[in-house]
């Protein structure tokens, strides 16, 4: 069966600090992977995806960037973090162009 | 611009009844709409997707109905329970690009 997997969980980061948030996928082959920021009660703002090795789609200019170095591995970054950046990060994957498969999510917060 | 309107931010209902959720769009053409449950601090799950030429579809006490001329979902829990509280995202295929699209979701609150 397929996990996605996440971490970490919980990240406290000083404003100018970088990020690096991890996203694998286990159990599927060539998938299509998302990033996605949730603003507290808000919904979901889609960052990036990935359709394979090496091909980003950026959604919105922003602070951020991702890669994708492995099949199944999805990478979110930035080299310095702004107070805006707070907020919860879903990677989630998919087959085809329709139902998608969240991971547990990280919770980032910028002080 | 295109558009994804969840009817209410939150919604309060008895247990036992009927909860009907809205999901409107504009400037999309979707080959089908989606829908969610998020609980707090956790991602989507996926409940139940819907084409262009359905109707409506059923899962156990959730029924989805699709409507491409009013570009409207309707999002029903019967026999509502307190677990069904939650946050329920609707989504659209986005036909020009390799995504989907979120609405911002609403918070269903199921009093027992």
């Amino acid at each position: 069966s397929q996990t996605i997997h996440q971490w970490p969980a919980t990240l406290v980061q000083p404003v100018g600090s970088p990020l690096s948030l991890e996203c694998t996928v286990e159990g599927t082959s060539n998938p299509n992977l998302y990033w996605y920021r949730q603003a507290a009660g808000r919904g979901l703002q889609l960052l990036f995806y990935s359709v394979g090795i090496g091909q980003i789609s950026s959604e919105v200019p922003q602070n951020l960037s991702a890669s994708r170095p492995q099949d199944r591995q999805f990478i979110l970054s930035s080299k310095k973090l702004l107070l805006s950046d707070s907020g919860f990060y879903l990677c989630a994957w998919s087959v085809q162009r329709d139902r998608q498969y969240f991971g547990p999510g990280t919770r980032l917060l910028v002080l | 611009s295109q558009k994804i309107e969840q009817n209410s931010e939150a919604l309060n209902i008895q247990e036992g009844k009927t909860a009907t959720l809205t999901c409107n769009y504009t400037n999309y053409s979707p080959a089908y709409l989606q829908w969610y449950r998020q609980d707090p601090g956790r991602g989507p799950v996926f409940l139940l997707l819907i084409r262009e030429n359905e109707k409506e579809k059923r899962k156990e006490r959730l029924k989805v109905t699709f409507d491409t001329t009013l570009k409207q979902s309707l999002f029903h829990i019967t026999a509502s329970q307190p677990a069904d509280s939650a946050t329920y995202l609707c989504a659209l295929d986005n036909a020009n690009n390799n995504d989907m699209r979120f609405g911002a979701g609403t918070r269903l609150t199921v009093k027992p």
